[in-house]
C-alpha cells in the first residue's frame, strides 16, 4: 500500500535560517513525488517534483528536495527562510491514477 | 489563463439537501479528481476520472457521486449531505491518465453541513 508521512505538523524557523521539512513515503512501485505549498484561502501550488532521473530536484522560490530511495525519503529544504515562505506544505506521492498526500506541515517564519 | 474553477467557494447547507459543487478546467486535461481536506488528515482523494465517462473511487468515496460527461467538467454531487461531510473540497486536473504527473488545483470550496 502507498502512503506518505510528514514528520512534524508544525515547524518554526527564524528568518534567514535553514528550512527542512521531512517526508517519508511507502510505495510498492516507483513513485512520482511532489511538494505542494498552500497559502491561506488558496489552492495548492506545485513547488517541485521528482519523476525519474536526477535525484536532487530544484523548485520555485529557492526550494529543493532530494529523492533517497534507500531511505524512502523526499525531504524539502531551503537554505534561507523568508517571511513569505510561511504556509502549509504537503508532500504527495503519485502512482498511476492515485495520489496520496501527507498530513501537511505548517511552516512559521519568525522575524 | 490556465485554471481550474470551482463553484461555489463557500456554502452552508442543511442535512439531506442535495448539492453539487462544480469543477471546470480549461487545459484539455484528461485526468480530474476531487479531494477533501480536513485538519490533521491532509488531503484525501474522493473520486477521480481518467477521461470522459471513466471514473473510479478514491480513498473516501462514501456519500459522494461524480460524473464526467464532458472533458472539461467534473462535478461533485452530495445526494444527502451529512455533518461529517463538512470540509474543504478541492478539484484538481492533470494532463494524462496513467502517468498523471503534476496536479493543478482549484481554489477550494468550503462546505458546512448543519
Amino acid at each position: 500500500a502507498q502512503s506518505v508521512t510528514q514528520l512534524g505538523s508544525h515547524v518554526s524557523v527564524s528568518e534567514g535560517a535553514l528550512v527542512l521539512l521531512r517526508c517519508n513515503y511507502s510505495s510498492s512501485v516507483p513513485p512520482y513525488l511532489f511538494w505542494y505549498v498552500q497559502y491561506p484561502n488558496q489552492g495548492l501550488q506545485l513547488l517541485l517534483k521528482y519523476t525519474t532521473g536526477a535525484t536532487l530536484v530544484k523548485g520555485i522560490n529557492g526550494f529543493e528536495a532530494e529523492f533517497k530511495k534507500s531511505e524512502t525519503s523526499f525531504h524539502l529544504t531551503k537554505p534561507s527562510a523568508h517571511m513569505s515562505d510561511a504556509a502549509e506544505y504537503f508532500c504527495a506521492l503519485n502512482t498511476g491514477n492515485q495520489f496520496y498526500f501527507g498530513t501537511g506541515t505548517s511552516l512559521t517564519v519568525i522575524p | 489563463e490556465a485554471q481550474v474553477t470551482q463553484n461555489p467557494r463557500y456554502l452552508i447547507t442543511v442535512t439531506g439537501k442535495k448539492l453539487t459543487v462544480t469543477c471546470s478546467q480549461n487545459m484539455n486535461h484528461e485526468y480530474m479528481s476531487w479531494y477533501r481536506q480536513d485538519p490533521g488528515l491532509g488531503l484525501r482523494q474522493i473520486y477521480y476520472s481518467m477521461n470522459v465517462e471513466v471514473t473510479d473511487k478514491g480513498d473516501v468515496p462514501e456519500g459522494y457521486k461524480v460524473s464526467r460527461k464532458e472533458k472539461r467538467n467534473f462535478p461533485l454531487i452530495l445526494e444527502s449531505p451529512s455533518p461529517n461531510q463538512t470540509s474543504l473540497y478541492f478539484c484538481a486536473s492533470g494532463k494524462a491518465a496513467g502517468v498523471v504527473g503534476e496536479l493543478f488545483f482549484g481554489e477550494g470550496s468550503r462546505l458546512t453541513v448543519l
